[in-house]
């Protein structure tokens, strides 16, 4: 069975650091991606980026794109999302998920998350 | 603003069938393939279709997707209470060069 564990919830500060994992099978770290995906507070998903544990290879959402880090350890099949200095509007729940990407010639770019992690709520507040 | 437009409501009534279109662009849609997810209340999305029309294994039969040109829509049959949920479209955009999500429905089992 495919799973995702995803690190538990955090309550930090304004300006302080944070990292958190992903865990998965050892298959799941060396044939797919891992991605990351933002939930605020009554809000929709929104894509953040995405990692291949297999040569680091990484993607970001331009949104995101020098607001956080992806990373993975392939060893210890883990992939981490983290940040330098949190924001009040950083509060959200954040999910990873396995990613599929394919690309074919008719039908274009297949991307999407067929397992997911049950999320990390990241609460923000001074 | 999201990408990819979705209404933000639907609603039907036990054994109804209910169809939630999904619009964007020739960098999205028309382009790519269209995936669905189904988050319950409280919980993780759960994808629902993938390439605009596959049922992962466990997916009920009375889910489909389909797509034409830049829209797409999913259709519930034989609506059940335990289907209601948010529903978001998704895909892979050319131009912004990652996936995008639409806003998400909210669909209501009166």
């Amino acid at each position: 069975e495919v799973q995702l564990v995803q690190s538990g919830a955090e309550v930090k500060k304004p300006g302080e650091s944070l990292k958190i994992s992903c865990k998965g099978s050892g298959d799941t770290f060396n044939r797919y991606w891992i991605g990351w995906v933002r939930q605020m507070p009554g809000k929709g998903l929104e894509w953040m980026g995405i990692i291949y544990p297999g040569d680091s290879d990484t993607r970001y959402s331009p949104s995101f794109q020098g607001q956080v880090t992806i990373s993975a350890d392939k060893s210890i099949s883990t992939a981490y999302l983290q940040w330098s200095s949190l924001k009040a509007s950083d509060t959200a729940m954040y999910y990873c998920g396995r990613g599929n990407k394919y690309y074919d010639v008719l039908t274009g770019y297949q991307d999407y998350f067929d397992y997911w992690g049950q999320g990390t709520l990241v609460t923000v507040s001074s | 603003q999201s990408v990819l437009a979705q209404p933000p409501s639907a609603s039907g009534t036990p054994g109804q069938r209910v169809t939630i279109s999904c619009s964007g662009s020739s960098s999205n849609i028309g382009s790519n393939t269209v995936n669905w997810y189904q988050q319950l209340p409280g919980t993780a999305p759960k994808l629902l279709i993938y390439n605009n029309n596959q049922r992962p294994s466990g997916v009920p039969d009375r889910f489909s997707g389909s797509k034409s040109g830049t829209s797409a829509s999913l259709a519930i049959s034989g609506l059940q209470s335990e289907d209601e949920a948010d529903y978001y479209c998704a895909g892979w955009d050319d131009s912004l060069n990652g996936v995008v999500f639409g806003g998400g429905t909210k669909l209501t089992v009166l």
